[in-house]
């Protein structure tokens, strides 16, 4: 089973920072890699698909990159919308699908 | 609209059982590979099972395994999920989504398990 490891766990940042969050598997996932934003009470809302491709309605401000075992999230300019927690999560064969442990990006 | 709805959840008691259901709207769910995931409450997301298109490939994490079964009717537009021997710990919000580049989620279903 592959496993997914985020880092860091917790993220501290001013509105405006950059953000850079890290997800790495144990074996690799090739290309296939998302990353997941959740708030409290709510759903995971996808923002990257495929490692690099922003999911319909995120904005440009968030970028996805990496391939195989290291994959990166980046929100060049936090908005106050964008705290939260953040899962990285691969689409394999078996299992179907695993998460990360997540990374909480919060207001400094 | 493009939805997903989940229903079923609610309180049971340890050893009880429950079925949650996963109704899609706005799209032919038959043609859609379907997961459920589950979040207990404050930790992270744990996929728990999947299944095929035309159910001749179904998967459980050993978490489930033996006490949870996935099912779906394609002329309902439903993936269905039968929990039995549940136990506290299987307390968590549970979300069905489209096996899919850009998954569909639906808002959760809560399952309580106490007693």
């Amino acid at each position: 089973e592959i496993v997914l490891t985020q880092s860091p766990g917790t993220l501290s940042l001013s509105p405006g920072e950059r953000a850079t969050l890290s997800c790495r598997a144990s074996q690799s996932v090739t290309k296939y890699l998302a990353w997941y934003q959740q708030k409290p009470g709510q759903a995971p809302r996808l923002v990257i698909y495929d490692a690099i491709n922003r999911a319909t309605g995120i904005p440009a401000r968030f970028s996805g990159s990496g391939s195989g075992t290291d994959f990166t999230l980046t929100i060049s300019s936090l908005e106050p919308e964008d705290f939260g927690v953040y899962y990285c999560q691969q689409r394999g064969i078996r299992p179907p699908w695993t998460f990360g442990q997540g990374t909480k990006v919060e207001i400094k | 609209e493009v939805q997903l709805v989940e229903s079923g959840g609610g309180l049971v008691q340890p050893g009880g059982s429950l079925r949650l259901s996963c109704t899609a709207s706005g799209f032919t769910f038959t043609t859609y590979e379907v997961n459920w995931v589950r979040q207990a409450p404050g930790k992270g997301l744990e996929w728990i099972s999947y299944i095929s298109t035309s159910d001749s490939i179904i998967f459980y994490a050993d978490s489930v395994k033996g006490r949870f079964a996935i099912s779906r009717d394609n002329a309902e537009n439903s993936v269905y999920l039968q929990m039995n021997s549940l136990r506290v710990e299987d307390t968590a919000v549970y979300y069905c989504a489209t096996d899919t580049r850009q998954p569909n989620w639906g808002q959760g279903t809560l399952v309580t398990v106490s007693s």
